[in-house]
C-alpha cells in the first residue's frame, strides 16, 4: 500500500538554525499539506499547496516558514530560524484533490530546538 | 469560540465494550466531519468520513453526524485491546484545504 514517507524521524537543532524537513508523498497525489502538533496539544494546520502554489495558510505560517516541491517528488518544509516554541512533531498529508477528504499523512518529523 | 470542541479524557473502558467518543462544533456551515485514529508518536490515520447528517458505519465503527445540534460521533463496538488510541474528530471547512482538529480523546481499552 503507498504511503507517505517523510525524513529524518527526529531532528534535534539549535535555536536560530536553518531545517528543512522532507516529505515523499503519495506518488498520483496533487494537494500537499504540512502540519504540526506540539506536543500535548492537537493537530494544527500549517499550510496547503498545490500546482507549485500555497493555497491555503494559517496564521502560524508565517515568513519563517516556507515550502518547496524542488523535483517530482519531494516536498519541504523549511524554517529558517527556528525558536524553542517550534519543537513539535511536523506531519506531511496528501491527497489525490483538494476536494478528496481522505488526506494521507506520514509518520511526522519531531523536531527539537535548543 | 473553538472550531471544534472535544473533550481529552483519557476514557478506560473493559475489552468487549461500547465505546462513544463525542465532539461538538460551532460553524453550522461545516459538512465534512472525520475521525482520525492516532497511535503514539504516529501520524493521524483516517478511520471515517461523513458528509451532512446521518450515520456511516465500517465493521465495528459507526460515525453519527447531528447537524441540529453540531454534535459528532463515533461509536465502537465490541472494543478491542488494539483500539487503545487517540481518537481525532476533525472537521474540513467548506470551499477551504485544511483539516481542523479536536484536541483527541485518548482511550485505553483493557484486556
Amino acid at each position: 500500500e503507498p504511503e507517505v514517507t517523510q525524513t529524518p524521524s527526529h531532528q534535534v537543532t539549535q535555536m536560530g538554525q536553518e531545517v528543512i524537513l522532507r516529505c515523499v508523498p503519495i506518488s498520483n497525489h496533487l494537494y500537499f499539506y504540512w502540519y504540526r502538533q506540539i506536543l500535548g496539544q492537537k493537530v494544527e494546520f500549517l499550510v496547503s499547496f498545490y500546482n507549485n502554489e500555497i493555497s491555503e495558510k494559517s496564521e502560524i505560517f508565517d515568513d519563517q516558514f516556507s515550502v518547496e516541491r524542488p523535483d517530482g517528488s519531494n516536498f519541504t518544509l523549511k524554517i529558517r530560524s527556528t525558536k524553542l516554541e517550534d519543537s513539535a512533531m511536523y506531519f506531511c498529508a496528501c491527497t489525490t484533490s483538494g476536494l478528496n477528504n481522505e488526506q494521507f499523512f506520514g509518520p511526522g518529523t519531531r523536531l527539537t530546538v535548543l | 469560540q473553538k472550531e471544534v470542541e472535544q473533550d481529552p479524557g483519557p476514557l478506560s473502558v473493559p475489552e468487549g465494550a461500547i465505546v462513544s467518543l463525542n465532539c461538538t462544533y460551532s460553524n453550522s456551515a461545516f459538512q465534512y466531519f472525520m475521525w482520525y485514529r492516532q497511535y503514539s508518536r504516529k501520524g493521524p490515520e483516517l478511520l471515517m468520513y461523513t458528509y451532512s447528517s446521518g450515520n456511516k458505519e465500517d465493521g465495528r465503527f459507526t460515525a453519527q453526524v447531528d447537524k441540529s445540534s453540531k454534535y459528532i460521533s463515533l461509536f465502537i463496538r465490541d472494543s478491542q485491546p488494539s483500539d487503545s488510541a487517540t481518537y481525532l474528530c476533525a472537521i474540513r471547512p467548506p470551499g477551504g484545504f485544511k483539516t481542523i482538529f479536536g484536541a483527541g480523546t485518548r482511550l485505553f481499552v483493557k484486556a
